[in-house]
């Protein structure tokens, strides 16, 4: 079963507004990767996080990993119609499989 | 630099077919992971290939095979197609063995009727 759990798994966001997803693993994960994949697309890679408590800032959006390695969080600001799309975390279970959450799939109203 | 190239993009086969998938990588990618994405189970692991060997095998039967050749070049192979089998089969490379980060080819949207 999956070994990556991803809430929520739609977000419907006014425009501007803030929201964040959650992504949880049941072990403790060796890195985590996000990735977005627009409708119609494919994912696309957007950054790793190794470490500890990372932090890691990408204009608006920034992203966690929890303390424990179990845990991490995206938080997009001020959401904009570009940010549509699908995001999904995966979990580097050790250093040679990735397990993929079922995504939060994100709509904005304008 | 070109991406991660797949083909075909779509393809329709009947059931009890057999299908194969093609992905070249990224130049000096060395690591080529396949993924079926459907919308009820997601993102779901094959398998992944480094150095012409199959490092690591996700929990499909053995109709999904793949191989990779000496210029990383991979290809997918599902024999015997199920209805179930409809979904979009991504390709992922990576310079490196590991989960590193991928960059995904478009995809091949294969449908099984």
């Amino acid at each position: 079963g999956q070994q990556v759990m991803q809430i929520p798994q739609y977000q419907h966001v006014q425009e501007g507004e803030d929201f964040t997803t959650y992504c949880n693993s049941s072990t403790t994960l060796s890195n985590i990767q996000w990735y977005k994949q627009r409708p119609g697309g494919h994912p696309v890679f957007l950054i790793q996080l190794v470490k500890s408590g990372e932090v890691k800032k990408q204009k608006r959006l920034t992203f966690q990993f929890g303390e424990a390695k179990k845990n991490s969080s995206l938080h997009i600001t001020a959401t904009q119609t570009t940010d549509v799309g699908t995001y999904f975390c995966a979990g580097a279970l050790n250093d040679y499989k990735l397990s993929f959450g079922a995504g939060t799939t994100v709509t904005v109203r304008a | 630099k070109a991406g991660v190239t797949q083909t075909p993009r779509y393809l329709i086969k009947t059931r009890g077919q057999q299908v194969t998938l093609s992905c070249s990588p990224i130049s000096g990618h060395r690591s080529v992971s396949w993924y079926q994405q459907t919308p009820g189970q997601g993102l779901q692991f094959l398998f992944e290939y480094f150095s012409e060997t199959q490092r690591n095998k996700g929990n499909f039967p053995g109709r999904f095979s793949g191989r990779q050749f000496s210029n990383s070049r991979s290809e997918m192979n599902v024999s015997t197609l199920e209805l179930g089998d409809s979904a979009l089969y991504l390709c992922a490379s990576s310079p490196v063995l590991g989960t590193h980060g991928y960059t995904f080819g478009s995809g091949t949207r294969l449908t099984v009727v």
